[in-house]
């Protein structure tokens, strides 16, 4: 069974405007990752945060950690037509082993 | 290009027959895993090699399930006997020595049971 929980299941935004998408998780952690997936196509993995982090930047990403409520969320800046896809966040338990992927968001941003 | 690759990318088999699908990592990586997405999920783990073993087998890999990793480098995925149920997009990701958490993925192979 997958770990992670992603909310909301799909969000529909203006260019320009900011996405949030929050995931919740099970068990204990060593890292936090998001990916992001285009339709019919492989993940791409975004950002990183390990369990004594609690906030992370990449460019226009910004990532939270708050491992006392097992949650996460990943907030996109100024979203872009581009940005247009599915996002999963994945928990390892330990560095490198099997990833535990959530259900995802999918986010829509019109042009 | 140096990414994961995949093959073949779509599949389409009758139930009962056998497919094999590969992936060849990026060529320094090490550890390759193997992962199963159904549509609206989240990919679901497999299996993963570090080289030529293979460390950790979820309970979804059944035994009509095998994968191999002879020669520390490609890896096949084999499903004997398939079910309708098994129809999926099948992603291979693979990550190097020093940098195991960030797993770079292939484009996947899509597999249709009839």
């Amino acid at each position: 069974s997958q770990q992670g929980e992603e909310d909301p299941q799909a969000l529909s935004i203006q260019e320009g405007e900011n996405a949030t998408m929050n995931c919740s998780y099970k068990t204990s952690i060593n890292n936090l990752q998001w990916y992001r997936q285009n339709s019919g196509r492989g993940l791409v993995h975004l950002i990183l945060i390990r369990s004594n982090e609690r906030e992370k930047h990449s460019g226009r990403l910004r990532v939270t950690l708050d491992t006392s409520k097992k949650s996460s969320s990943l907030l996109i800046t100024a979203s872009r037509a581009a940005d247009t896809a599915s996002y999963f966040c994945a928990t390892a338990a330990n560095t490198g082993n099997q990833f535990y992927f959530g259900t995802g968001t999918s986010l829509t941003v019109i042009p | 290009d140096t990414g994961v690759s995949q093959n073949p990318r779509h599949k389409i088999t009758k139930r009962g027959q056998n497919v094999t699908f590969r992936c060849d990592p990026i060529s320094e990586h090490n550890r390759l895993y193997w992962y199963r997405q159904t549509l609206g999920q989240g990919p679901e783990f497999l299996t993963y090699f570090q080289n030529e073993a293979q460390l950790e087998k979820s309970r979804l890999l059944s035994d009509r399930f095998s994968a191999e990793r002879p020669k520390g480098s490609f890896s096949t995925l084999e499903i004997q006997r398939t079910e309708q149920g098994d129809s999926a997009m099948y992603l291979c990701a693979s990550s190097r020595q020093g940098n195991y958490n960030e797993q770079f993925f292939g484009p996947g192979t899509r597999l249709t049971v009839l």
